[in-house]
């Protein structure tokens, strides 16, 4: 596809239950990046892989969060024992290079934990 | 710690009329700052600068920052009822993180 794309677009959890979120970034695109968007709250950092190496992941709210991307393409954020304060849209960006150039969105999946 | 200020956090115009919004930042080893517009969930890219003083263009809407007083304005002119979205700043550092601002949320009414 030409853009970034996230699935499921919706998933709606149980308090308790694991979810995992899929991110296909732009193909080629080195870098990858993660966000957690509170409802009118600006994107705030989870965490970044060049390839598939995770350079950082100070973002991660707890030891609950955990993201991959083995092959250095597609990338999941595995979320564990989801609470309700992890309700949220989660963001995936990818962009062609390391380093600071403009970085494309996918739609999002907005989690809600009941 | 890094910051990223936006102001005002919402407005709302009239069509045709002229809007600025401002981005200011607190963030070590500034690298670049981009803007994007947030309609349903996708930030969708608008510009992204890394020179003082330079202005970007598109449209009716342009950008320019100030490195100095640390600063960015995102102008949109003759606005219409298309362009009501949040506008996001983000300012990217040398660790390749993006750091957001809360968003400017713009209603534009007809």
């Amino acid at each position: 596809g030409a853009g970034v794309s996230q699935s499921p677009r919706y998933k709606v959890a149980k308090r308790g239950q694991d979810v995992a979120l899929r991110c296909d970034p732009i193909s080629g695109h080195v870098s990858l990046f993660w966000y957690q968007q509170a409802l009118g709250q600006g994107p705030e950092f989870l965490t970044y892989f060049q390839n598939e190496a995770q350079l950082d992941k100070s973002g991660l709210p707890s030891d609950r969060f955990f993201a991959e991307r083995p092959e250095g393409s597609v990338s999941t954020l595995k979320i564990q024992r989801t609470q309700q304060e992890d309700s949220a849209v989660y963001l995936c960006a990818s962009s062609l290079v390391s380093g600071n150039t403009e970085a494309f969105f996918g739609q999002g999946t907005r989690l809600t934990v009941v | 710690e890094d910051k990223v200020v936006q102001s005002p956090l919402s407005l709302v115009v009239h069509e045709g009329d002229t809007v600025t919004l401002n981005c200011s930042y607190e963030v070590t080893n500034f690298r670049s700052l981009l803007w994007y517009k947030q309609e349903k969930k996708a930030p969708t890219f608008l510009f992204m600068l890394t020179s003082s003083g330079i202005e970007k263009k598109s449209g009716r809407l342009s950008s320019i920052l100030d490195k100095k007083e640390l600063f960015s304005i995102l102008n949109i002119t003759a606005t219409q009822t298309g362009d009501s979205a949040v506008y996001l700043c983000a300012v990217g550092d040398y660790g390749q993180n993006f750091v957001f601002g809360p968003g400017t949320r713009l209603s534009v009414l007809p």
